[in-house]
């Protein structure tokens, strides 16, 4: 089995609907992570927790929200789903290494289309 | 900002070619520089994390180095195979941004038969 799994892998919905994408890890990592891929522009950080009581803002983070409902679950939500949102969603983990040597274990994406 | 930057965006080649993928960066304070592959329909998986004390790391066919003074990193790929086709992703850890990773924009790399 994954050792990072997200649900659904594909969705599309409309302008306005509320959507939530799960991610479940059991590597047993303390820090998650959501980031979300458009064509040409990398990887951008939406969201990120470095423990269940820790919940921090990324670059991107207007228009979405999280929940870390334990050590092995980090949801992102879209409260109202715009057409801009429409991207390739993945979620991270890592564990608490040393700084130099840290590295995130990722997810296999959810694809997100926004109509 | 740490910014970061790859070249080319996208790169064919034959079968058995070396070849060479850029990276650079604007904020040399990085405790690490990491490169990823990125498959269609999958994840990222890391390849080769170079540590900020260390000039390059090898992984069978790949070596990647890194010179923080420039703000560079490289990924060669040797004897390239049909295999090796995928989107390959620069990530470095900077100092001031400590756990969260800055992604250049990834290399699409098709190497064909």
């Amino acid at each position: 089995d994954a050792d990072v799994t997200q649900t659904p892998r594909n969705r599309i919905t409309k302008t306005g609907k509320r959507i939530m994408l799960e991610c479940s890890q059991t590597k047993g990592h303390d820090r998650m992570y959501w980031y979300r891929q458009d064509p040409g522009l990398g990887l951008r950080l939406i969201y990120y927790s470095f423990d269940v009581k820790d919940i921090n803002k990324g670059e991107i983070s207007d228009g979405y929200s999280v929940s870390r409902q334990a050590q092995a679950k980090f949801s992102l939500s879209l409260e109202s789903a715009i057409p801009n949102q429409t991207a390739l969603y993945f979620c991270a983990t890592s564990d608490l290494g040393h700084l130099t040597t840290d590295t995130q274990y990722f997810g296999p994406g959810t694809r997100l289309t926004v109509l | 900002k740490q910014e970061v930057t790859q070249i080319p965006a996208a790169l064919s080649v034959p079968e058995g070619e070396n070849l060479v993928l850029n990276c650079s960066f604007t904020d040399s304070a990085i405790y690490n520089l990491q490169w990823f592959r990125q498959d269609p329909g999958k994840g990222l998986t890391s390849l080769l994390l170079i540590q900020s004390s260390q000039r390059e790391q090898t992984s069978g066919r790949l070596n990647a180095s890194l010179d923080k003074s420039s703000g560079r990193s490289t990924l060669y790929i040797a004897a390239s195979q049909p295999g090796d086709s995928a989107t390959y992703l620069c990530a470095v850890m900077a100092g001031t941004s400590y756990g969260k990773l800055t992604f250049g924009q990834g290399t699409i790399l098709t190497v064909h038969p």
